[in-house]
């Protein structure tokens, strides 16, 4: 079975700085997609960056970018420029080819400080 | 882009009593619809597959005849707690996923958090 663990359960970044989630995951496949989900204080669940396992490239959304490394099976989350509002529980998620199921890791708790 | 609704947003309700949650996809045909539980501070579990037109897959651990799942139309999922205890207060959050392959998301509802008094 896969399994996701993010190692760091609580992070803080100064307003403007960057900081790197980190996301690690079991997996025997050899395709696969992973996920990372943010949750604000509201509890709603939203989507923030996600990469096909057979895509090389590293995928970016605006300030939110990952660094995976499929030999290591590393998926990092990776924010620039940080914002008060990206202060949130970050989810890493591991979903296979043709499954339909998430994987969660434990979270990571971000606060921004001003 | 895909939205997916939950209602209700929050209940607060007597122990012994039913209540029913559903999940709706807007603009979108939901062939598959979670549900999950999460626990202050913890990760999201899934508790249920909810599959239209056929029976919901249950994780290990959740008890079928407490949490009735029905996915009557490609559209609505509903979760029905049943004879509610305090200790199935939590928050349940709901998502749908369209049809076909490819790496598409799940659609996450904005949850329901129930209270048993």
């Amino acid at each position: 079975a896969q399994t996701v663990t993010q190692s760091q359960p609580e992070m803080s970044v100064q307003e403007a700085e960057t900081v790197t989630l980190s996301c690690t995951y079991d997996t025997s496949e050899s395709d696969y997609y992973l996920f990372w989900y943010k949750q604000p204080p509201s509890r709603q669940m939203i989507l923030v960056i996600r990469q096909e396992a057979y895509k090389q490239q590293n995928a970016t959304e605006n300030r939110f970018s990952v660094n995976f490394q499929k030999a290591a099976k590393s998926f990092s989350l990776k924010i620039s420029d940080s914002q008060l509002g990206d202060a949130a529980m970050y989810f890493c998620a591991y979903r296979t080819l043709y499954g339909q199921n998430f994987v969660f890791g434990p979270g990571t708790r971000l606060s921004v400080l001003p | 882009g895909a939205v997916v609704s939950q209602h209700p947003s929050w209940v607060i309700c007597k122990s012994g009593t039913s209540v029913k949650i559903e999940c709706r996809s807007l603009d979108f045909q939901a062939t598959t619809m979670f549900w999950y539980r999460q626990f202050p501070k913890q990760s999201l579990m899934l508790m249920a597959t909810s599959n239209e037109g056929s029976k919901a897959t249950y994780e290990q651990g959740v008890e079928k005849d407490k949490f009735l799942i029905n996915h009557a139309s490609l559209t609505l999922s509903t979760l029905t707690v049943t004879s509610a205890h305090p200790e199935d207060s939590s928050f349940y959050i709901c998502s749908a996923i369209t049809t076909g392959g490819g790496p598409l998301a799940q659609h996450f509802g904005d949850g329901t958090r129930l209270s048993i008094l």
